[in-house]
């Protein structure tokens, strides 16, 4: 079955550590995004991938980076950088020609104490 | 830059009973227009999408969405729901050119009393 594989789907960590969420899809998509959700804000968009070895920010990229070395392959990377860290991550992937019909993983959900 | 508002947080209906969720939005150019779906502790998957031509958009399990241009409206509606409708719902918006970054509206939550 073709589709896009998060995980884990619970991860905690101490605060001050990175940690790495995974995201990998076998649709043969080219595009990918990460988004975060928090309650009553809807998705905001962290970073997106058009191509391997290509990435953009979105609109709330401090404090995560990402890499995009296979096409398969999206993980994100969450720093100590990042101010809140706990909340819900979603990874996406689209077709490139249409950027808006985007297939969704099924989350990863962060806890940093 | 587009922006999208729902209208309404959380929406409690009866099994049976008809829904609309409000969905509007704000841009300077032509927009495309999606509703998503939630289900509990899953990811996002898309219900319906309006690119062009019929304002009277069907989509998956019975859900059908009317665009508005004059009044900037997407609202998605049921005639009839189920206990299984239960879910999040996110209207979102992208230009039809360059980046075509979704940006999505807060959300709805629609419960479903039997």
């Amino acid at each position: 079955d073709g589709g896009i594989t998060q995980s884990p789907k619970y991860l905690f960590r101490k605060e001050g550590q990175n940690v790495t969420l995974s995201c990998e899809q076998n649709l043969n998509h080219d595009a990918m995004y990460w988004y975060r959700q928090d309650p009553g804000q809807g998705l905001r968009l962290i970073y997106y991938s058009q191509i391997v070895n290509d990435f953009q920010k979105g609109d709330i990229a401090e404090g995560y980076s990402v890499s995009r070395e296979k096409k398969e392959s999206f993980p994100l990377t969450v720093t100590s950088a990042q101010k809140n860290p706990t909340a819900f991550y979603l990874c996406a992937s689209s077709l490139r020609d249409s950027p808006y019909e985007q297939y969704f993983g099924p989350g990863t959900r962060l806890t940093v104490t | 830059a587009q922006s999208v508002t729902q209208l309404d947080s959380q929406v409690p209906v009866f099994e049976e009973a008809p829904v609309e969720l409000r969905c509007n939005y704000s841009s300077s150019v032509s927009v495309y227009l999606f509703w998503y779906v939630q289900y509990p502790n899953q990811g996002l998957q898309l219900l319906l999408k309006y690119l062009s031509g019929s304002t009277l958009v069907k989509g998956i399990n019975g859900f059908e969405a009317e665009f508005n241009k004059s009044q900037t409206s997407f609202h998605l509606r049921k005639p009839s729901v189920h206990i299984s409708d239960t879910a999040e719902y996110f209207c979102a918006v992208c230009k039809p050119q360059g980046a075509q970054k979704l940006v999505f509206g807060q959300g709805t939550r629609l419960t479903i009393n039997p």
